[in-house]
């Protein structure tokens, strides 16, 4: 069984530095990778997909990488605004059974 | 917009009364998925349908059942609500064949309240 594990929990970065959020995951037979936001009492917002066969993907100030072999994945949130405050949740597995990881809540201080 | 529609997004039962969750979608996606979330902690898979076909995990209590009717509805049934049951039910459709990606797409929400 996939398990997805996202630290730190928490995370508080001054207003235009760089976010790094990680993600690791147990089996690195995994089908795709994909990112999401979530906002306080809200459903899920996806950002990125990347593919079991690529490697990274990139989106405006985002870009999420894929490492199976270390059954890591990293998402990068450049020059952060306080509007990037949000829980950035990670998940993956196989096709249609996707696990998650509880996430990293994100405060961008103005 | 097409979208992820979830009706209530806010509903309270009592212990052990019967509750319906709702989702509709404009997206017209074949997939769609239940997931419950408790607070702070991971949205987990509660089954998902691939057209009519319902695929049930292995660990999802039998006091949760689901129901599609068509493409664009799917319900959530919870049959004996417990206080464990509170939680943040989530909807989700993905699109599968031809240039898809797999990308699920998801609804606002039902948080459910037990008392």
């Amino acid at each position: 069984k996939q398990e997805v594990t996202q630290i730190p929990a928490a995370l508080s970065v001054p207003e235009g530095e760089n976010l790094v959020l990680n993600c690791s995951f147990t089996d690195s037979a995994i089908y795709n990778l994909q990112w999401f936001r979530q906002d306080p009492g809200k459903g899920l917002t996806s950002l990125l997909l990347i593919q079991s066969s690529q490697r990274e993907q990139t989106s405006g100030r985002l870009n999420a990488s894929l490492d199976k072999s270390s059954g890591r994945s990293t998402l990068y949130i450049a020059a952060s605004q306080p509007g990037d405050s949000a829980t950035y949740l990670c998940a993956g597995g196989a096709r249609y059974k996707l696990s998650f990881g509880a996430g990293t809540t994100v405060t961008v201080r103005a | 917009d097409a979208m992820v529609i979830q009706n209530p997004r806010y509903q309270v039962t009592q212990f052990g009364k019967p509750v319906t969750l709702s989702c509709s979608q404009t997206l017209n996606h074949n997939v769609m998925y239940w997931y419950q979330q408790k607070s702070s902690q991971a949205p987990k898979l509660l089954f998902h349908y691939y057209d009519k076909d319902f695929n049930n995990e292995a660990d999802t209590p039998d006091n949760f059942q689901s129901r599609r009717p068509n493409t664009s509805f799917c319900f959530l049934d919870i049959r004996s609500p417990g206080l464990g049951d509170a939680a943040m039910y989530l909807c989700a459709t993905s699109n599968q064949g031809g240039s898809s990606t797999d990308t699920q797409y998801f609804g606002p929400g039902t948080r459910l309240t037990v008392l």
